[in-house]
């Protein structure tokens, strides 16, 4: 069946970085897009980034643009997204999840990001 | 942005009863909008995609209807498993994906 397993969240202090991985199982992985969705604490739900079933297009939200980055490797059947220069905003649980078209049909259970001092 | 205004924020019911989850788009969104289900420790789960089409495996008494700015996703009688939280998620293109705040389904 499709799983998706989020980490590389953790502690990071302001302005420094942190790289998420997704690895993926149960499907072929280099058929399809992939984003990155997270949740602050008592938010809701924001779209992050996605990328295109061949890393070729990639989109960002406004907010993280120019800081993260989403990449995939196929070979590894995994996702990733580069976190730099992180605010106290960012602190979020992130998840990944498999592209529907702009839809998103399967989803991890997410990683913890905390951005502290 | 287009934003995504679910009501309302809390839905108490018991089983057997018939759920109506409301979702407010501030701008046509077309029929593009999709219904999830997110449980407390689980990975959220989609349910119904471009308004009204149910995802695989979903049971056929969970239903979404509407288009333009208003959507509705229906529960027509409530299992115990049904309980969660639902959020709405519109797709009018690439660069404005949203979700709603959620609605939260508890047991009356």
């Amino acid at each position: 069946q499709v799983q998706l397993v989020e980490s590389g969240g953790g502690v990071v202090q302001p302005g420094r970085s942190l790289r998420l991985s997704c690895t993926t199982s149960g499907f072929t992985f280099s058929d399809y897009g992939m984003h990155w969705v997270r949740q602050a604490p008592g938010k809701g739900l924001e779209w992050v980034a996605v990328i295109s079933y061949d890393g070729s297009n990639k989109y960002y939200v406004d907010s993280v643009k120019g800081r993260f980055t989403v990449s995939r490797d196929s070979s590894k059947n995994t996702l990733y997204l580069q976190m730099n220069s992180l605010r106290a905003e960012d602190a979020a649980v992130y998840y990944c999840a498999r592209a529907l078209g702009h839809y998103l049909d399967y989803w991890g259970l997410g990683t913890l990001v905390t951005v502290s001092s | 942005e287009i934003v995504l205004t679910q009501s309302p924020a809390t839905l108490s019911l018991s089983p057997g009863e018939r759920a109506t989850l409301s979702c407010r788009a501030s701008q046509s969104v077309d029929n593009y909008l999709a219904w999830y289900q997110h449980k407390p420790g689980q990975a959220p789960r989609l349910l119904i995609y471009d308004a009204s089409n149910r995802a695989t495996g979903i049971p056929a008494r969970f239903s979404g209807s509407g288009s333009g700015t208003d959507f509705t996703l229906t529960i027509s009688s409530l299992e115990p498993e049904d309980f969660a939280l639902y959020f709405c998620q519109q797709r009018r293109n690439w660069l404005s994906i949203t979700f709603g705040q959620g609605t939260r389904l508890e047991i009356k």
